[in-house]
């Protein structure tokens, strides 16, 4: 069992379509990133949240941690294909540096 | 500019035999890690170090070893390579908590 569980594990919409993606725990975590991955290439950081409640917005992507620091999520506002890709959600394990990361969420923006 | 290396990128072994990936940094950072990808599992943590010297294991670190000689390298050894270590691997390197992690370009590995 993950520590982290994202929701929906694949998407499939078209271009100008709105999204949500979720990322969910039953523990409490210091701060949460999000990154995305595209076919061969190594996750890119897109954010970090370290606030509960805390909100961020890079261009149409809106980021919100939750209030209790258990869960985040992230909005894309009217997808372009150059979304497509593997949306990862992290957050730190014992007080250290180490890096969970969920299943991930694939999405996939068709013209 | 600072860079996160791996190799190679793609390998071929058999089952049974000992297989090295690489990973180079020159972040100059303390923390690197390896981590395994595979369809549904997201990444999954097979060992990480903190400093020279100094390893630690993960959630999935049974048939893997690495090794911490110097800051730049964390070489990661599948003892006897098997079937279910056919995955693709991920090195990567962080400053410290809340910050960047940096990733590899990854290694896919098959082991046939």
């Amino acid at each position: 069992t993950q520590l982290l569980e994202q929701s929906p594990q694949f998407l499939s919409i078209q271009e100008g379509e709105n999204l949500t993606v979720y990322c969910n725990s039953s523990s409490v975590f210091s701060s949460l990133q999000w990154y995305r991955q595209e076919p061969g290439e190594g996750p890119v950081l897109l954010v970090t949240v370290v606030t509960g409640g805390e909100v961020k917005k890079l261009k149409r992507l809106t980021f919100q941690f939750g209030d209790a620091r258990k869960d985040s999520s992230l909005h894309i506002t009217a997808a372009q294909t150059g979304d497509t890709g593997l949306y990862l959600c992290a957050g730190p394990v014992k007080a250290g540096n180490m890096l969970t990361f969920g299943g991930g969420t694939r999405l996939m923006v068709k013209p | 500019d600072a860079e996160i290396t791996q190799s190679p990128r793609h390998k071929i072994t058999e089952t049974g035999r000992q297989v090295t990936l690489a990973c180079h940094q020159t972040w100059n950072h303390n923390n690197m890690f390896w981590y395994r990808q595979d369809l549904g599992h997201g990444l999954r943590l097979i060992h990480y170090s903190y400093g020279v010297q100094d390893t630690n294991k993960g959630e999935v670190s049974d048939g893997y070893s690495v090794s911490r000689s110097n800051t730049e390298d964390l070489p990661l050894t599948l003892e006897s390579a098997a079937s279910s270590q056919t995955s693709v691997y991920f090195c990567a390197t962080r400053r410290g908590v809340n910050t960047e992690a940096f990733f590899g370009q990854g290694t896919r590995l098959t082991v046939v």
